[in-house]
């Protein structure tokens, strides 16, 4: 199975600054056919269920904010939030879709500092 | 706007069994793989397996901790998705959420989820 971990587990962000997670992958989630990453980022806020953010490791989905952006590739991605808002409290999870059994990262807490 | 709505969630005890709904509505299901994505309590997701759609093969996949035990079936006719749970232990008490997979393989809608409690 591919293992996904987060890092950090937590962080502390002040308002309107950068917040940056980091997520890597026991191997590589790029399949070389179609140069796509199959890895995605998921929010999820308390009492909610998730929420997908951003596919093939970059692609933002429809109706998400522009200060969300995901970045990486093969093993190691990054999803980065400009300019924090009082909303984007949550917990953030990477998935990586590559093959089954698909993995889930630990999740990392957002919280404002 | 596409719907997912889970049912059956209950307290159980430890080596009965139990099955899980999931009506969909806002899209043709028939098109879509679904899936189960779980989360105990204060904990992180946990994927549980998919079932494809019939043009790809109607066939699941499962996490290895529920293999055997749990099955993923599907009723295009009425848009629903199933679980099966059975030789339930403690360790299956979660949140099960049914999700709609992507051609490409994430999940792009999530139920509100539906609460499942393993206890003696």
């Amino acid at each position: 199975d591919i293992v996904m971990t987060q890092s950090p587990d937590s962080l502390a962000v002040s308002l309107g600054e950068r917040a940056t997670i980091n997520c890597k992958s026991s191997q590589s989630v790029l399949y070389s056919s179609n140069n796509k990453n199959y890895l995605a980022w998921y929010q999820q806020k308390p009492g909610q269920p998730p929420k997908v953010l951003i596919y093939w490791a970059s692609t933002r989905e429809s109706g998400v904010p522009d200060r969300f952006s995901g970045s990486g590739s093969g093993t190691d991605f990054t999803l980065t939030i400009n300019s924090l808002q009082a909303e984007d409290v949550a917990v953030y999870y990477c998935h990586q879709y590559y093959n089954t059994p698909n993995t889930f990262g630990q999740g990392t807490k957002l919280e404002i500092k | 706007e596409v719907q997912l709505v889970e049912s059956g969630g209950d307290l159980v005890q430890p080596g009965r069994s139990l099955r899980l709904s999931c009506r969909a509505s806002g899209f043709t299901f028939g098109d879509y793989a679904m899936g189960w994505v779980r989360q105990a309590p204060g904990k992180g997701l946990d994927w549980v397996g998919f079932i494809r759609s019939k043009p790809y093969g109607g066939t699941a996949e499962y996490a290895a901790s529920v293999k055997g035990r749990f099955t993923i079936s599907r009723d295009d006719s009425r848009s629903i998705a199933y679980l099966q749970m059975n030789s339930l232990k403690t360790e299956d008490t979660a949140i099960y959420f049914c999700t709609r997979l992507t051609t490409s393989g994430w999940v792009d809608s999530w139920g509100q989820g539906t609460l499942v409690t393993v206890s003696s």
